[in-house]
């Protein structure tokens, strides 16, 4: 079976430019996260949703963050405009209600 | 809000010896997981745990769902060079009976001894 798949697996882009990540989860599972991996903090949840339907979003940094699920198999995460400091390693994961979580390979966000 | 300690923060391993690491918190988590996340990938699920005190395995691995719901364990018998890592634990909560978040400790990274 395939795996959660993440795509870019890298993105080098300027600051002020919008970037967009994606995901596809794995087939039959309801439940998609977005995390965001930094050095300093650890692994955030930054958003999940549930039968595409968002159910938590106080993890988003601010505004300039904004996730969608358009339907079961795919799902993007926006920043816009883009900086620095969002730099991270962004990972996309699913569940099938429970809370074993499989995550993608993640995509490697560097802002310069 | 809920916060999750891990220890140690690193350690090192000479193949053939047993490892062990755990997680503590002051809030009560309903389950309990554990990830390995190797360079350049994402986090891989080890073992998931969902009742108070019960132990599982997983090959090498053995995993325990502390009775106080507030911590767990890992331990890994007979280590081998491929077990280097950085292992996470991730305590799950319950909200209105759907599916909560899971809340990651900061991990604890294993390495060979130089």
């Amino acid at each position: 079976d395939a795996g959660v798949i993440q795509s870019p697996r890298h993105e080098v882009t300027e600051m002020g430019q919008e970037v967009t990540l994606r995901c596809k989860p794995i087939s039959g599972h309801d439940y998609l996260f977005w995390y965001r991996q930094t050095m300093m903090r650890g692994l955030e949840l930054l958003i999940y949703f549930n039968n595409n339907v968002p159910i938590d979003d106080s993890g988003m940094p601010e505004d300039r963050f904004s996730a969608k699920m358009p339907n079961a198999s795919f799902s993007t995460l926006k920043i816009q405009p883009s900086e620095p400091r969002d730099s991270a390693v962004y990972f996309c994961a699913s569940s099938r209600a429970g809370y074993e979580q499989y995550f993608g390979p993640g995509t490697r966000l560097t802002v310069t | 809000g809920q916060q999750l300690n891990q220890s140690p923060q690193s350690m090192f391993i000479q193949e053939g010896e047993d490892v062990s690491m755990n997680c503590t918190s002051s809030s009560i988590f309903n389950t309990w997981l554990w990830y390995k996340q190797d360079p350049g990938e994402g986090p891989v699920l080890l073992i998931a745990l969902y009742k108070a005190g019960e132990l599982t395995s997983n090959g090498r691995l053995t995993a325990q769902f502390g009775i106080t719901r507030k911590d767990s364990f890992l331990n890994i018998s007979a280590s081998i060079p491929s077990d280097v890592g950085i292992y996470f634990c991730a305590g799950g909560l319950n909200y209105g009976g759907s599916q909560g978040n899971l809340i990651f400790g900061k991990g604890t990274k294993l390495s060979v001894k130089p």
